[in-house]
């Protein structure tokens, strides 16, 4: 099956400080979608990209979806405390498919 | 709206009893599904189904059984309960498409899962 690879597994940073994260997949995908999970939470979407190469931003998080179709990141800027939690890539393949494939999950903490 | 919601929160099983999460969505979503969460493995998809009526089989769907007689529910039955089964369980909806013609959006809305523990 669809398998992706994200990285970082964990970032342990300063408040204030950026964040980047990223994911990778030797298939294609159609749609990129970015979660994040909070201690004891169901996942919440926080950027869903539709296009090649689209660039959506919501607040302070920016993500992209690669031009190859392969990868997407995901942007952070200013962290603050609420920040921390687990952040999920995943992505949809094509045709009829509603099947999601999601990340192993970037472990995200902020130090005040 | 309450939006996901998923009984029990907190569940222990002995090997070999069964048991049913239950799904429960106010939303009108067409699609809904189940999700393991294991330490390091991410979010796998054990069931899905796109409307009343029709069920599929996601990623890891050995040992559960669903159903989908109402748009509103979708319980998840595990038969004879095994320890690798213990994990965290969230149960998604969506609406099956944006809009007429378009495509399944995977913008998921997740319940706030269900911990089950079996020894």
């Amino acid at each position: 099956g669809q398998q992706l690879n994200q990285s970082p597994q964990s970032m342990f940073i300063q408040e204030g400080e950026d964040v980047s994260m990223n994911c990778t997949s030797s298939s294609i995908f159609n749609t990129w979608l970015w979660y994040k999970q909070d201690p004891g939470e169901g996942p919440v979407l926080l950027i869903a990209l539709y296009k090649a190469g689209e660039l959506t931003s919501n607040g302070r998080l920016t993500a992209q979806f690669g031009i190859t179709r392969k990868d997407s990141f995901l942007n952070i800027s200013a962290s603050i405390p609420s920040d921390v939690g687990i952040y999920f890539c995943a992505g949809r393949g094509g045709g009829s498919n509603y099947k999601l494939t999601f990340g192993k999950g970037t472990l995200l903490t902020v130090n005040p | 709206n309450a939006g996901v919601t998923q009984t029990p929160k907190f569940q222990v099983l002995k090997t070999g009893q069964s048991m049913t999460l239950q799904c429960a969505q106010d939303m009108n979503h067409e699609y809904m599904s189940w999700y393991r969460q294991d330490p390091g493995m991410g979010l796998r998809l054990i069931h899905y189904s796109v409307g009343a009526g029709i069920t599929d089989q996601g990623e890891v769907p050995n040992g559960y059984n669903v159903s989908r007689s109402t748009t509103e529910d979708f319980p998840l039955r595990l038969l004879s309960a095994a320890p690798s089964q213990t994990s965290v369980y969230f149960c998604a909806s969506s609406h099956r498409s944006r809009r007429e013609g378009r495509l399944w959006t995977g913008e998921l809305f997740f319940g706030e899962g269900s911990r089950l523990t079996v020894l």
